[in-house]
Parts: C-alpha cells; sequence; structure tokens
C-alpha cells in the first residue's frame, strides 16, 4: 500500500497568512494526488486534483505543486472560510486510494 | 449537478450488518465513465477508502475490509449499497457516499454525499 503522510498535523495562522501543506508518499505517485477540504460537520471537498490543477469554482488563492514523492498545497492567503482540516489523497494505486492524516488549519 | 444522498439506520447492535444506501439524482448513475465509492471516517479521524464499484456491477475493496464488504449497484433506482458484516464497535464512523470521477488522467472524488454517522453498538 502507498502510504500519504501529511505535515504539519495542525498549523495555526491568521487571515491573511500564506499557509504551506505538505504530503508525501511512500513511493513515487507521479502527479496523481488530490487536496480536499473538510469543513466540520461537513463531507469532504475536491481543491486540486492531478496535483496542480484547480477544481472548478475553487478559488484561485489555493494552488498544488510538487510530483513524485513530495507534493505542497499553499493558500496564498488565508481567508476566515478557509480554517479546515485538508486531506491529500493518492490516484497512482488505483483501485486502493489512500488519503493523508489530514492537516487542521486553525485561526492563530 | 449531480447529487448524492446516504440512508440507512444509524445504530447496529455489535455482530451484525450495517447496511447504508446511496440515491444519486441530477444525473443517471449508469452515464459516464464513473466508479462510485465508499468512505469512512471514525469521529475526530481520518478518511478511509472502503470500496468501488463500476455500473457493470464490477467492484474492489480495501484489502483491510475485502472479507466483510459487499457493494452492490441498482441502475434502476440509480442507487448503489454497501453492506458490512460481522460490525464492532470501530466500525463506528460517517460513511460516505462519493463518485469518482475521471480528471486528467486520474480517478478523484468529486462529489460526495452529506455523510451519515453509523454506531455499533448493544
Amino acid at each position: 500500500d502507498i502510504q500519504m503522510t501529511q505535515s504539519p498535523s495542525s498549523v495555526s495562522a491568521s487571515v491573511g497568512d500564506r499557509v504551506t501543506i505538505t504530503c508525501r508518499a511512500s513511493q513515487g505517485i507521479s502527479s496523481w494526488l488530490a487536496w480536499y477540504q473538510q469543513k466540520p460537520g461537513k463531507a469532504p471537498k475536491l481543491l486540486i486534483y492531478a496535483a496542480s490543477s484547480l477544481q472548478s469554482g475553487v478559488p484561485s488563492r489555493f494552488s498544488g505543486s510538487g510530483s513524485g514523492t513530495d507534493f505542497t498545497l499553499t493558500i496564498s492567503s488565508l481567508q476566515p472560510e478557509d480554517f479546515a482540516t485538508y486531506y491529500c489523497q493518492q490516484a497512482n494505486s488505483f483501485p486502493l486510494l489512500t488519503f493523508g492524516g489530514g492537516t487542521k488549519v486553525e485561526i492563530k | 449537478q449531480v447529487q448524492l444522498q446516504e440512508s440507512g439506520p444509524g445504530l447496529v447492535k455489535p455482530s451484525q450488518t450495517l447496511s447504508l444506501t446511496c440515491t444519486v439524482s441530477g444525473g443517471s448513475i449508469s452515464s459516464g465513465s464513473y466508479y462510485w465509492s465508499w468512505i469512512r471516517q471514525p469521529a475526530g479521524k481520518g478518511l478511509e477508502w472502503i470500496g468501488r464499484i463500476y455500473t457493470s456491477g464490477s467492484t474492489n475493496y480495501n484489502p483491510s475490509l475485502k472479507s466483510r464488504v459487499t457493494i452492490s449497484v441498482d441502475t434502476s433506482k440509480n442507487q448503489f449499497s454497501l453492506k458490512l458484516s460481522s460490525v464492532t464497535a470501530a466500525d463506528t464512523a460517517v460513511y460516505y457516499c462519493a463518485r469518482l470521477g475521471w480528471l486528467r488522467g486520474g480517478y478523484y472524488f468529486d462529489y460526495w454525499g452529506q455523510g451519515t454517522l453509523v454506531t455499533v453498538s448493544s
């Protein structure tokens, strides 16, 4: 199985800050990676797929990069509605899809 | 706009079978090259993929749950279902149904249901 490790597990930030979250795969997954945002009591929402493609309707302050084993999600200017938990998910070893452990973005 | 909605008992006794149904609206479950999937999330924890089905009936399951999981599809009702047998308290979680869409060469969860909490307790 491909293991996905996110860091940090939580981050405290203020509105307007630039926030970067990292996801590392236990083996190379090319660019087969997605990022999801989950707010309390809600289902996850797809933000980024294929490592860097923005899902329709997602604000451009979200961006993704990376390939192989190391990936990042960047929020260029944190907004109040961005406080949530973020998960990465690998799509390389289809059909066995695995998620990272999550990164909680909290208000500083 | 595709919408998914989970339904089923919120309380299941230990050793019994958990059964959930996902109803898809806003489009036919048979149209397009989509897979339909179940994912769960214990309280305060991360996401675990359970399995997926294609409308042909072809299935794949997470190896950690494979011996207890069955996913089926009813295209006439635009629904797919999950059965998880021999449940224990460790199966208590919010269960989500989701669509796997083909995006730039890979499958990703592009539509999700709202989730339903299933508690395993006597």
